[in-house]
């Protein structure tokens, strides 16, 4: 079945850091979504990338996604205490196919 | 703003018990869908439904889980006989359309509990 892997798998960091992570797949997706989730709580969408190559930005969030089609990179400046949790990219294959495949997932911490 | 809301939070049932998981969909999306999460794994797709009809949904999915739209606004996923190992996060997500602009919006999960 269609995988997405993310790296890394965790990341600790100081506050006031940058953070990138990542997304690949073998397979191509037509879209790309990151999502962030606290624990005990559903998805929060973050960015939603519909073109290849297309770089896109939310406040201190910025992502893109791969000309191939195949990955997307999500990047966070200057980090802050409340961006800690789990990140998931997500990809759509098919438009007219709404099946969501997440990703394995990025644990961020920060460390005091 | 805007959002999806699942009920109850917790359901604790008993093994072989039926249970329906109950959720309102964002007002104007038009898909909708259950996912599900066992703890510390990744989010899994289990259907999606759009215009009274279930479009997708994974092996997961099989006789015992059913989805229905009785109004219109609440979505339903009933599992009929549950097993020890349907024990997960339950989450109900909307999006309105694809490749205009919106993605999926979840929901605050329902934690189902079989023991």
């Amino acid at each position: 079945g269609q995988q997405l892997n993310q790296s890394p798998q965790s990341m600790f960091i100081q506050e006031g850091e940058d953070v990138s992570m990542n997304c690949t797949s073998s397979s191509i997706f037509n879209t790309w979504l990151w999502y962030k989730q606290d624990p005990g709580e559903g998805p929060v969408l973050l960015i939603a990338l519909y073109k290849a190559g297309e770089l896109t930005s939310n406040g201190r969030l910025t992502a893109q996604f791969g000309i191939t089609r195949k990955d997307s990179f999500l990047n966070i400046s200057a980090s802050i205490p409340s961006d800690v949790g789990i990140y998931f990219c997500a990809g759509l294959r098919d438009f007219g196919n709404e099946k969501l495949t997440f990703g394995t997932g990025t644990r961020l911490t920060i460390i005091p | 703003e805007p959002e999806v809301t699942q009920t109850p939070s917790h359901q604790v049932t008993q093994m072989g018990q039926e249970v329906i998981l109950r959720c309102v969909p964002i007002s104007n999306h038009l898909y909708f869908y259950w996912y599900r999460q066992i703890l510390g794994q990744k989010v899994e797709f289990l259907v999606s439904f759009y215009n009274n009809e279930i479009s997708e949904k994974s092996e997961i999915f099989d006789d015992q889980f059913s989805v229905e739209r009785p109004d219109g606004s609440n979505f339903t996923l009933k599992i009929r006989s549950t097993k020890l190992e349907d024990s997960a996060m339950y989450f109900c997500a909307s999006s309105e359309r694809w490749g205009q602009g919106g993605g999926a919006f979840f929901g605050q999960g329902t934690r189902l509990t079989v023991v």
